[in-house]
């Protein structure tokens, strides 16, 4: 079983729509969660931290659900420039490092 | 302020030549991280340093491959020597420990292209 794991999708979906994102991990004492967006042929970029009481950044909405090991992320009124990979992201554990686990990504595309 | 800076952006190379790769990471970050693109095996971590020092290179594919960091502002990752199944996209990572030490920034990547 992969670390973490997603959806690759892809997610089709037209301007203005709401989408969402689940990924799963298999380490229960991982501590610390991340989405980061990659655009096509481009570096992976930090979109938010993942906070156990949620959190919102603007259009952006992303869940810890630790009991059952997901966490989501949630894009309201889409836009054209959405459309990129979404890469769940989880600390490495035991050992408290900086040493962080990728999932594959979650491919979006958003339609005019 | 500059970001993580990788040379070359692109390298084609005959398989069994010597590959370095550069990275510069963010002054100041005491991290710094390799990650292996592809697509069938997505995003990997191929080593990771702190404060100069190997923590962990147990994502090293084999004995082919190799990195240093002779000091703070600068990294190698060679391969000695490459093979087609080496093509990938080679990112350099790096973060800090003073701030979120889980916040890696990337660098824009060397295309490697081994044929």
């Amino acid at each position: 079983r992969k670390e973490v794991e997603q959806d690759p999708g892809p997610f089709n979906v037209p301007e203005g729509a709401t989408v969402a994102f689940n990924c799963t991990y298999s380490n229960s004492a991982s501590q610390s969660f991340f989405w980061y967006r990659q655009d096509c042929r481009k570096e992976p970029k930090l979109l938010m931290s993942v906070y156990s009481s949620g959190n919102e950044d603007g259009r952006f909405t992303a869940q810890l659900n630790r009991a059952s090991q997901y966490i989501s992320l949630l894009i309201r009124d889409s836009k054209l420039s959405d459309s990129a990979t979404y890469l769940c992201v989880v600390n490495r554990v035991p050992r408290n490092t900086g040493k962080l686990i990728f999932g594959q990504g979650t491919t979006l595309q958003v339609k005019p | 302020d500059a970001g993580v800076i990788q040379s070359p952006r692109h390298e084609v190379t005959e398989m069994g030549q010597e590959v370095t790769l550069r990275c510069k990471p963010i002054s100041g970050h005491d991290y710094l991280f390799w990650y292996r693109q592809t697509m069938m095996r997505g995003l990997e971590l191929l080593i990771y340093f702190n404060n100069n020092v190997p923590i962990d290179d147990s994502g090293m594919p084999e004995d082919r491959f190799s990195a240093k960091m002779p000091n703070a502002s600068f990294s190698t990752l060679k391969i000695q020597p490459s093979e087609p199944r080496d093509s990938a996209v080679y990112f350099c990572a790096s973060s800090s420990t003073l701030y979120s030490y889980y916040e890696q920034y990337f660098g824009p990547g060397t295309r490697l292209t081994v044929t």
